[in-house]
């Protein structure tokens, strides 16, 4: 069971440049998230999603987007990667029948630089 | 907006001593999640806290939860070194969407 996949492990991207960051679980989780993590700000909610065909925004959108066309599936693109977006990325999932219960369970990050 | 603060950031302590990291949160949730991060490494869930006065306890780390006072702890016994990583918590603003709202941080050290 490899639970949350996450890839590229690390990333160094040119300003102006976009790529996708891509997740997927294996867990059938109905909730998938996005969270960037810089140093002593703890980890920021970027984009959620509570199922196939439904995404929101959290705390920090802006520079992202994401679309969930797959329940597997959870990719998020920078748009035109600036430096402020340097920071190491940690994709989520969490199932919906527990959920009270239930944690986020996280990827093992992408290391993104922008120069 | 919630906002979630731990203390202390820092907190370098020596093998066999208890110590107790705090988390305050501003507004109401019933929700309250630990996590432990090893440098450089993902988080791994500690404990989920569901309602006031929830107790839960792993090996040398037990947490609890006070909704009213809005303030989760998280204690530690007899440190070991093993012990050493960063933890966070995490309360939940969307009633079971998980969008959560981080704590800085603490960055624990048990010394030998």
């Amino acid at each position: 069971n490899a639970g949350v996949t996450q890839t590229p492990k690390f990333q160094v991207l040119k300003t102006g440049q976009s790529m996708t960051l891509q997740c997927a679980q294996d867990m059938n989780h109905e909730y998938m998230s996005w969270y960037r993590q810089d140093p002593g700000m703890g980890l920021r909610l970027i984009h959620y999603s509570v199922g196939a065909g439904i995404t929101d925004q959290g705390e920090v959108p802006n520079g992202y987007n994401v679309s969930r066309s797959t329940t597997e599936d959870f990719p998020l693109r920078l748009l035109s990667a600036a430096p402020s977006q340097t920071s190491v990325y940690f994709c989520a999932s969490s199932s919906a029948r527990g959920r009270r219960n239930s944690p986020l369970h996280f990827g093992n990050g992408t290391r993104l630089t922008v120069t | 907006e919630l906002k979630v603060e731990q203390n202390p950031l820092f907190l370098s302590m020596q093998e066999g001593k208890n110590y107790t990291i705090y988390c305050n949160y501003s507004t109401t949730s019933d929700r309250l999640y630990w996590y432990r991060q090893d440098p450089g490494k993902s988080l791994e869930s500690l404990f989920v806290l569901l309602s006031n006065g929830a107790v839960k306890q792993e090996g040398r780390l037990m947490a609890s939860l006070d909704t009213k006072a809005r303030l989760s702890t998280l204690h530690i016994t007899a440190a070991v070194h093993d012990l050493s990583a960063t933890y966070f918590c995490a309360v939940d603003t969307a009633g079971g969407a998980q969008k959560l709202v981080f704590g800085q941080g603490t960055r624990l050290t048990i010394n030998p």
